[in-house]
């Protein structure tokens, strides 16, 4: 079955600064890979998410990149203020059913 | 906006009990999703329900999980006989699955506690 593998486990930066998490996966028919927040005490939110047939998203702050022949995709958060300290679930799925969870990152945003 | 809803917010439980974790899906939504967080682990997918049946399950799901859609509204998931292993967050999920849209919404959880 489907592996996904999430770094950093924990993530510290400098409000204004940019963070990146990384995800590899192993399933190469995988073709659906979306980013959760999740807030102390709160449910995971979609923040956003990327199909295989596109190599980069854009919303704002928050970027996603894909590169299907190394299996691997990538959380980009520009410009980080507090509020965005969470943590952070990739997922993969190659059915749009069953979503295979990374290990998450906590990320901590200092003013 | 719509959200996921799910009762109760916490569940304690004596080991071998049976429990029944209840979830109110966003209403024009078609597929149900349940996965479980380990304290400390990763989220995990338990299983998806489409059309009144399963449509996919995770090894984790065996005999002693159950999944049902007992009316229009709400859907449930009963663990016949908890173990203390069984004691972790719950989360339903559901999507509209329309072609290409696949986001699942997530509900607050249920925290099972198996004493």
């Amino acid at each position: 079955g489907e592996n996904v593998e999430q770094h950093p486990s924990t993530l510290s930066v400098q409000e204004g600064d940019s963070a990146v998490i990384k995800c590899t996966y192993s399933d190469s028919a995988s073709n659906y890979f979306p980013w959760y927040k999740q807030e102390l005490g709160k449910r995971p939110q979609l923040i956003i998410d990327i199909r295989s047939n596109v190599g980069e998203k854009k919303d704002q702050r928050i970027a996603v990149t894909l590169n299907k022949t190394a299996k691997h995709f990538s959380l980009h958060i520009t410009e980080t203020q507090p509020e965005d300290s969470a943590v952070y679930f990739c997922a993969a799925s190659r059915t749009g059913n069953m979503l295979t969870f990374g290990g998450g990152t906590r990320l901590m945003v200092k003013p | 906006e719509p959200e996921v809803t799910q009762t109760p917010s916490h569940q304690v439980t004596q080991m071998g009990q049976e429990v029944i974790l209840r979830c109110v899906p966003i209403s024009n939504h078609l597929y149900f999703y349940w996965y479980r967080q380990i304290l400390g682990q990763k989220v995990e997918f338990l299983v998806s329900f489409y059309n009144n049946e399963i449509s996919e399950k995770s090894e984790i799901f065996d005999d002693q999980f159950s999944v049902e859609r007992p009316d229009g509204s709400n859907f449930t998931l009963k663990i016949r006989s908890t173990k203390l292993e069984d004691s972790a967050m719950y989360f339903c999920a559901s999507s509209e699955r329309l072609a290409g849209a696949y986001e699942q919404f997530f509900g607050p959880g249920t925290r099972l506690t198996v004493l």
